[in-house]
């Protein structure tokens, strides 16, 4: 069973930096390309950033883009999003969520809360 | 962009349901012939799941009361019978190029 756990976020004052883990379990993570997603609280979705598998493709939202790093450790079966310079706009509960031709698993959330 | 309609849907349970999903640009299918339109469900209080990937093709556990259909740039959901389960906010999404993309969804409640 595909599994995503999310950890790392918190409460941040605006300009702080925060870093967010994705462990996943229970498929062949180096095989996958993976996504970051948020969702303001009472929002809609919002793709942040993907890295292909191998690292060797990585996009971003324009929101996020030069604040916000993707990166993966194979050997230990986790995703990162490192995210600098944060803003208030950025409070959003962050998914973690695994590529497949046949559609995204995601994993239960991570709230980021940016204060001003 | 992908716009959806409605974006509020109540329905009486046992009736049918149904939400469009349009698509600024040409949903053309990939080079391994799968176009990359697919419907995710967030129930209150939970991450989003799968419900369609690739316009009609349903997940895993997903019952056949759901169906997808669609090119190019019109997109639409059936729901055959809804159940109260199926509550919560349906969202198409599109992964056919960089940035992927939500419709703003659509929240379905039962009357």
């Amino acid at each position: 069973e595909v599994q995503l756990e999310e950890s790392g976020g918190g409460l941040v004052k605006r300009g702080g930096s925060l870093r967010l883990s994705c462990a996943a379990s229970g498929f062949t993570f180096t095989s996958y390309g993976m996504h970051w997603v948020r969702q303001v609280p009472g929002k809609g979705l919002e793709w942040v950033s993907f890295i292909s598998s191998g690292s060797r493709y990585i996009y971003y939202a324009d929101s996020v883009k030069g604040r916000f790093t993707v990166s993966r450790d194979d050997a230990r079966d986790s995703l990162y999003l490192q995210m600098n310079g944060l803003r208030v706009e950025d409070t959003a509960v962050y998914f973690c969520a695994r590529e497949g031709i046949f559609g995204l698993r995601w994993g239960q959330g991570s709230l980021v809360t940016v204060s001003s | 962009v992908m716009t959806q309609t409605p974006l509020s849907l109540p329905v009486t349970s046992g009736e049918p349901a149904s939400i469009s999903c349009r698509s600024g640009q040409s949903l053309l299918p990939s080079d391994d012939g799968y176009t990359y339109l697919d419907w995710y469900l967030q129930k209150p209080g939970q991450s989003p799941q799968l419900l369609i990937h690739t316009v009609s093709s349903r997940a895993s556990g997903v019952p056949d009361r759901f169906s997808g259909s669609g090119s190019g740039t019109n997109f639409t959901l059936k729901i055959s019978r809804v159940e109260a389960e199926d509550v919560g906010i349906y969202y198409c999404m599109q992964r056919k190029e960089f940035p992927y993309s939500f419709g703003q969804g659509t929240s379905l409640e039962i009357k």
